[in-house]
């Protein structure tokens, strides 16, 4: 099976940096997927790591490590509408598992 | 082009009706899922198809739940009979590639209330 954790909640201010963590057992690995789920709306895709390290797209990177069995999320110079909920999902050959997913709620 | 297209976007309905949740994917695309989303267990994975024919259905929760993807441009969940722990959102998303390395584009997703 696949055991994906990620925090519950999280709070952080305007033009902060922000790490979201997840880390997941599996028995079989292709990648890992990072969604963005504003409230009411539908997942979106941020991004896929499948090598380890750090893969950087504007505000946001991800990073990845296979053997830890960890990646994470960082946003830079959050802004408000970066409020949303952040799933990571984890793959194997075929389907995707996605975890509880993290609230990020940006203050000013 | 227009997207994962989802209809309707609210069923409200008594238990023991039928209720059929339809999913257009995105021209082009060989995998259709459908998923359903509740507070209590996050995103579950129900079904999904590959060039119209049913992978895996490990997912579904019971034999009240069908999907059927008659062609590669149209699909159905159905619940029959529904009860009212099934009231979730229920989102339909597409891939070109397999869901394991290929990014999936979600529709706007139901919003089943079951009473």
């Amino acid at each position: 099976g696949q055991n994906i954790d990620q925090p519950t909640e999280m709070t952080a201010t305007e033009g902060a940096i922000v790490q979201i963590n997840c880390t997941y057992q599996t028995s079989g690995f292709n990648g890992l997927f990072w969604y963005q789920q504003h409230a009411g709306e539908a997942p979106t895709f941020l991004s896929y790591n499948v090598l380890d390290g750090l893969e950087e797209k504007g505000r946001f990177s991800s990073f990845l490590s296979r053997s830890k069995g960890y990646s994470y999320l960082l946003l830079k110079e959050l802004q408000m509408k970066d409020s949303a909920s952040y799933l990571c999902a984890v793959s194997k050959t075929g389907k995707s598992t996605f975890g509880d997913g993290t609230t990020l709620t940006v203050k000013p | 082009d227009a997207g994962v297209i989802q209809s309707p976007r609210h069923e409200v309905t008594e238990m023991g009706q039928e209720v059929t949740l339809r999913c257009k994917p995105i021209s082009g695309h060989d995998y259709l899922f459908w998923y359903r989303q509740t507070m209590m267990r996050g995103l579950e994975l129900l079904i999904y198809f590959n060039n119209n024919v049913p992978i895996d259905d490990s997912g579904m929760p019971e034999d009240r739940f069908s999907a059927k993807m008659p062609n590669a441009s149209f699909s159905t969940l159905k619940i029959q009979p529904s009860e009212p722990r099934d009231s979730a959102v229920y989102f339909c998303a597409s891939s070109l590639g397999p869901q394991g390395t290929d990014t999936q584009y979600f529709g706007p997703g139901t919003r089943l209330t079951v009473l």
